[in-house]
């Protein structure tokens, strides 16, 4: 079955510091990845996507790449702040594979410090 | 624009006792679902809808019922309220299933005593 692996938390950072959320997938057909970031006491919305294998999602100045061969979706941010503090979830939709449902990662909480 | 709205926003309940909780999309979109949040567990699906009149079953769904009877309106339903659905729960929608991006609500909180 699908399924999204994302690296645990929580992940504390200084102000300015390089971000990397690693997430890897499984998935039967050819799925689309997606980010999505819970702010505190706000639901999910979403960061950026990608559809197909090579393509890059960006957005506010996060970043990640489809990578088919290595089944990743890794989040980066060249310089994060405070607040860009929040819960971020990787995600798949495979409709090809007969699923209408988004399969989420278990979340990464990532705390910035000033 | 409202987008997505749930309600209650906050609820306490006895351990036995029932209750309903409301999404309400005022964007059309065919697909709804229900998410419950826990710490270290992510979202987890409970039920899900591809149209009016429809409904399915997620990953989690013993315990919890759910209707769709207008396209714009999907209920989240605890018959035996147990502490064991002490979470936080989140609607969300999208327009087609291919797309993937969901439209999610600003989430439920509830206990059960």
């Amino acid at each position: 079955g699908n399924s999204v692996t994302q690296m645990e938390g929580p992940v504390t950072l200084s102000e300015e510091a390089f971000l990397t959320i690693n997430c890897t997938y499984t998935a039967t057909g050819y799925p689309s990845l997606f980010w999505y970031v819970q702010y505190p006491g706000e639901g999910l919305q979403l960061l950026l996507k990608a559809t197909k294998a090579d393509d890059k999602g960006s957005n506010k100045g996060f970043e990640a790449t489809y990578r088919k061969e290595t089944t990743s979706f890794h989040l980066e941010k060249g310089s994060v702040q405070v607040s860009d503090s929040a819960v971020y979830f990787c995600a798949l939709s495979d409709p090809q594979g007969g699923s209408e449902k988004l399969v989420f990662g278990k979340g990464t909480k990532l705390t910035v410090n000033p | 624009n409202a987008g997505v709205t749930q309600t209650p926003k906050f609820r306490v309940l006895k351990t036995g006792q029932s209750m309903t909780l409301l999404c309400a999309q005022d964007m059309n979109h065919e697909y709804m679902y229900w998410y419950r949040q826990d710490p270290g567990m992510g979202l987890r699906l409970i039920h899900y809808s591809v149209g009016e009149g429809t409904t399915a079953k997620g990953e989690v769904p013993d315990g919890y019922n759910v209707s769709r009877l207008k396209k714009q309106n999907f209920l989240l339903g605890l018959e035996s309220a147990a502490p064991s659905q002490t979470s936080v729960y989140f609607c969300a929608s999208t327009p087609w299933r291919v797309s993937g991006e969901l439209f999610f609500g600003e989430g439920s909180r509830l206990t059960v005593l």
